[in-house]
């Protein structure tokens, strides 16, 4: 069963950088998308971006200023950075399986594995 | 961006009856189109992927339907553990990849 197990800090004060790391411990690490999605605490989800084992990225617009997404693939691991945050960026911050990759293109059949959830919150 | 807006915010149903969730695009995603269920304090769980198959491991009683920009996730048999928020999340065209902002169940 694939898991994914995430790490970070969860206290930022404002303009500081998020860091956040997600461990893939199963094969398909080469063979899918993997995404961050976010949840302010009491509403909705909000995908923040993705990258593949090879490091090909896409990003959510109203983020893609402040966001970057990198992988080390020999670790299996991904990693979130999001550049001088805001209160209006503390949420629970979930690494998530995306799209597979099938020969020179790819699929999704929906976000179908999560890690456990890291809490961010960003105060003075 | 398309957007989703799935209504109602909030529904009630008596057990072992039937949950109609609604969910609409703001533009054609086809059948590209996904729902979750989301418990209080955890990640959210895929139900349905491409508007109606069902995920690996995902009960009967959830049933996905539509295409174009109009999608209904049916729960049939409503049990106490289906209360939950659900999402629905359109992946026709990205980015970005957008949810509804989702669908509180309760028991009635």
């Amino acid at each position: 069963q694939v898991q994914l197990q995430q790490w970070g800090a969860g206290l930022l004060k404002p303009s500081e950088t998020l860091s956040l790391s997600c461990a893939v411990y199963d094969e398909s690490f080469n063979t899918h998308f993997w995404s961050w999605i976010r949840q302010p605490p009491g509403k909705g989800l909000e995908w923040i971006g993705e990258i593949s084992y090879s490091g090909a990225t896409n990003f959510n617009p109203s983020l893609e200023t402040r966001v970057s997404i990198s992988v080390a693939a020999s670790e299996t691991r991904f990693s979130l950075h999001l550049s001088s945050v805001t209160a209006a960026d503390t949420a629970v911050y979930y690494c998530a399986r995306g799209r597979r990759l099938r020969g020179t293109g790819s699929y999704y059949n929906g976000f179908d594995v999560w890690g456990q959830g890291s809490l961010v919150l960003v105060s003075s | 961006e398309i957007v989703m807006t799935q209504s109602p915010a909030t529904l009630s149903v008596s057990p072992g009856e039937t949950a109609t969730l609604s969910c609409r695009a703001s533009q054609s995603v086809t059948n590209n189109l996904a729902w979750y269920q989301q418990k209080p304090g955890q990640a959210p769980r895929l139900l349905i992927y491409g508007a109606s198959t069902r995920a690996t491991g995902i009960p009967t009683r959830f049933t996905g339907s539509g295409s174009g920009t109009e999608f209904t996730l049916t729960i049939s048999s409503l049990q106490s553990e289906d209360v939950a928020v659900y999402y629905c999340q359109q992946y026709h065209i990205w980015p970005p990849l957008t949810f509804g902002g989702g669908t509180r169940v309760e028991i009635k």
